[in-house]
């Protein structure tokens, strides 16, 4: 248990389906991250979050939209996506985005794993 | 552009035995953080150790310590006494700045025989 929950851990949608994953952290963090891990491939970073805003966009798609109310919340909307979208997205959490006393390591959640028709 | 290569897809060593995971990056940055994770079948990836590169002490948890060689930009992870609950994927990764960016590599399977 690392800290970091997601919601759904799978998830199966339509390409016409719109869906949202959650992640919530309980670490008291103030940054929060999307990645996508795909078969036989690094995990990409998505999209930043720091204090609520959004830092970095790695030239993600418009069909995924994240969502970050609070530093404890972060959802990813999704909405007509297509079937190389099929992946294990994870959500991460870090102190901040500086560097220095622990604060530049990212705790994972367990992902949620998508599958798209 | 920072990289991260991790030259060995797939590892296996017997339970009780020493193995080391290889991991090589790119970077013209003098200060950074290293770090390796673990990925079981579960999937979470989890924290096994991390490096500050200013520290010439290399870090150790516990049966994991990592070789670091920052003139040669080498960041292995030595596991010893293997267990079977080590058996996993072992990601090894880049952090500089202050942009939150993580760079992965592309992971090394371990097996771990009884």
């Amino acid at each position: 248990e690392t800290g970091v929950t997601q919601t759904p851990r799978h998830l199966v949608m339509g390409m016409t389906n719109k869906k949202s994953l959650k992640c919530e952290q309980h670490l008291g963090h103030n940054a929060m991250y999307w990645y996508k891990q795909s078969a036989k491939k690094p995990l990409e970073l998505m999209f930043v979050y720091n204090f609520k805003e959004q830092t970095e966009n790695n030239s993600v798609p418009s069909r995924f939209s994240p969502e970050c109310p609070n530093s404890s919340h972060l959802f990813l909307h999704l909405h007509t996506l297509q079937p190389e979208d099929s992946a294990l997205y994870l959500c991460a959490s870090s102190q901040g985005l500086g560097t220095g006393i622990g604060r530049e390591t990212q705790y994972f959640g367990p992902g949620t794993r998508l599958l798209v028709l | 552009a920072q990289t991260v290569t991790q030259s060995q897809p797939e590892m296996s060593v017997q339970e009780a035995e020493t193995v080391t995971l290889s991991c090589t990056y790119d970077t013209s940055e003098s200060d950074y953080y290293l770090f390796w994770y673990k990925q079981p079948p579960s999937r979470q990836m989890i924290l096994v150790i991390r490096q500050e590169a200013y520290k010439q002490q290399n870090a150790t948890e516990n049966r994991f310590s990592v070789n670091f060689q920052k003139a040669a930009k080498s960041f292995s992870l030595k596991i010893s006494d293997s267990q079977l609950g080590d058996a996993a994927m072992y990601f090894c990764a880049y952090r500089t700045d202050n942009t939150g960016k993580l760079i992965f590599g592309q992971g090394t399977t371990l097996q771990v025989k009884p």
